[in-house]
Formats: C-alpha cells, sequence, structure tokens
C-alpha cells in the first residue's frame, strides 16, 4: 500500500531559524515523492519532486528536501524561514500504477518574526 | 494555480439539490482528479481520469458524479445523495508520464445552506 505521514500538526518556527517539516512514507518499488504548499483557500502548489538521482532535492522559494531511503523519509528544509513561508504544507507519494496520488494530512507551519 | 480554472469560487447548496462544479485545463494534460478537503484531514480522492470518455472512482466516490467528454473539461456533480457536502474541493490535472507532476485549480468552497 502507498502512504504518507506527517506527523506534526503544526511547526512553529522563528524568522531567520532553519525549518524543518517531517514526512515519511510507505511505497512498493521506487517512490516518487512530491511537496505542495496550500496558502489559505487557494490550491495546491507544487514545490518540488523526488524521482531519482541527488538525495537532496531543490525546489521554489528557497525549499529544498532531502531522501532518506533507509530512513523512508522525505523531509522538507529551508535554512532560513520568513513570515511568507507560513501556510500549509503537504507531502504526497505517487502510487505504483502512476495514476493516484496520495497525500499527506498536512503541516501547519507558522513562522513568526 | 495557472493554466487550471476552477468556478465558481464559492457554490450554495441547498438540500435535496444536484450542484455541479466546473474544472477546465488548457495545459493538454491527459489526466484529470478530484479531491475533496476537510480540515485536518488533508485531500481525499474522489475521482480521477486518466483520458476523455473514461475515470474511475477514488476512495470517497459516494455522492458524487463526474463526465469526461473532452479532454479540457472534468466536471464533477454533488448529488443530494452527499449528505456532508460541505468542503473545500480541489480540481488537478498532470500529463501521461510517469514522473510528471500533478498542478492543482484554485479550488471551490461549497456550502450549504
Amino acid at each position: 500500500a502507498q502512504s504518507v505521514a506527517q506527523p506534526e500538526d503544526q511547526v512553529n518556527v522563528a524568522e531567520g531559524n532553519p525549518l524543518t517539516v517531517k514526512c515519511t512514507y510507505s511505497v512498493s518499488g521506487n517512490p516518487y515523492l512530491f511537496w505542495y504548499v496550500q496558502y489559505p483557500n487557494r490550491g495546491l502548489q507544487f514545490l518540488l519532486k523526488y524521482i531519482t538521482g541527488d538525495n537532496l532535492v531543490k525546489g521554489s522559494y528557497g525549499f529544498e528536501a532531502e531522501f532518506n531511503k533507509s530512513q523512508t523519509s522525505f523531509h522538507l528544509k529551508k535554512p532560513s524561514a520568513l513570515v511568507s513561508d507560513s501556510a500549509l504544507y503537504f507531502c504526497a507519494v505517487m502510487g505504483y500504477n502512476f495514476n493516484k496520488f496520495y497525500f499527506g494530512s498536512g503541516t501547519k507551519l507558522n513562522v513568526k518574526p | 494555480d495557472g493554466g487550471i480554472t476552477q468556478s465558481p469560487k464559492y457554490l450554495f447548496r441547498k438540500e435535496g439539490q444536484n450542484v455541479t462544479l466546473s474544472c477546465e485545463q488548457n495545459l493538454n494534460h491527459d489526466a484529470m482528479y478530484w479531491y475533496r478537503q476537510d480540515p485536518g484531514q488533508g485531500l481525499r480522492l474522489i475521482y480521477y481520469s486518466q483520458i476523455v470518455n473514461d475515470f474511475q472512482k477514488g476512495d470517497i466516490a459516494e455522492g458524487y458524479s463526474v463526465s469526461r467528454e473532452k479532454k479540457e473539461s472534468f466536471p464533477l456533480t454533488v448529488t443530494s445523495a452527499q449528505k456532508n457536502p460541505t468542503a473545500f474541493y480541489l480540481c488537478a490535472s498532470r500529463s501521461g508520464g510517469d514522473q510528471e507532476t500533478q498542478y492543482f485549480g484554485p479550488g471551490t468552497r461549497l456550502l450549504v445552506l
């Protein structure tokens, strides 16, 4: 079965500090992993994806994610948080038949000035 | 949100009424999806379509119906059988390659009068 888990409902960080939003996955076969961001009353925006290759993936708005096969994790990171990064973040995995995406429950990121 | 439009932004449904949510994409994507988002529950798949004139049920298809008569359009009807329709509805699309990203529209919020 394909699934992702986001163990933290909320993450609080001060502006300028590094941030990490956690995601773990369970897949059959090679994992295709994605991060999205959602601002209030808006659709999801694509941030980055891991398909194959380097374990550190760089994406939009200075975000990056580290794929760790042994820990089945794909944590989202940013070296220096901005107040404008405050939003809801979703991790997702593509199903083995490439037809369906499975989303985590989301993590609300609060960046305080 | 570019390339995928959803209308209306807000929709009010009376008890016993069927309502239809529109989703249009100009990205020439083969696959289209409908998700329901409730607070704290992430995204749940309602229906998806990989090609014109074909669609499959997702995890929560009961009380919903779809059609895919044109590649660019994938309307969702919320029927009177859906007893708890209040939610944020998101449409998404992706091209057919196995490494392709899913992109989202801006969403429609459905409220019950």
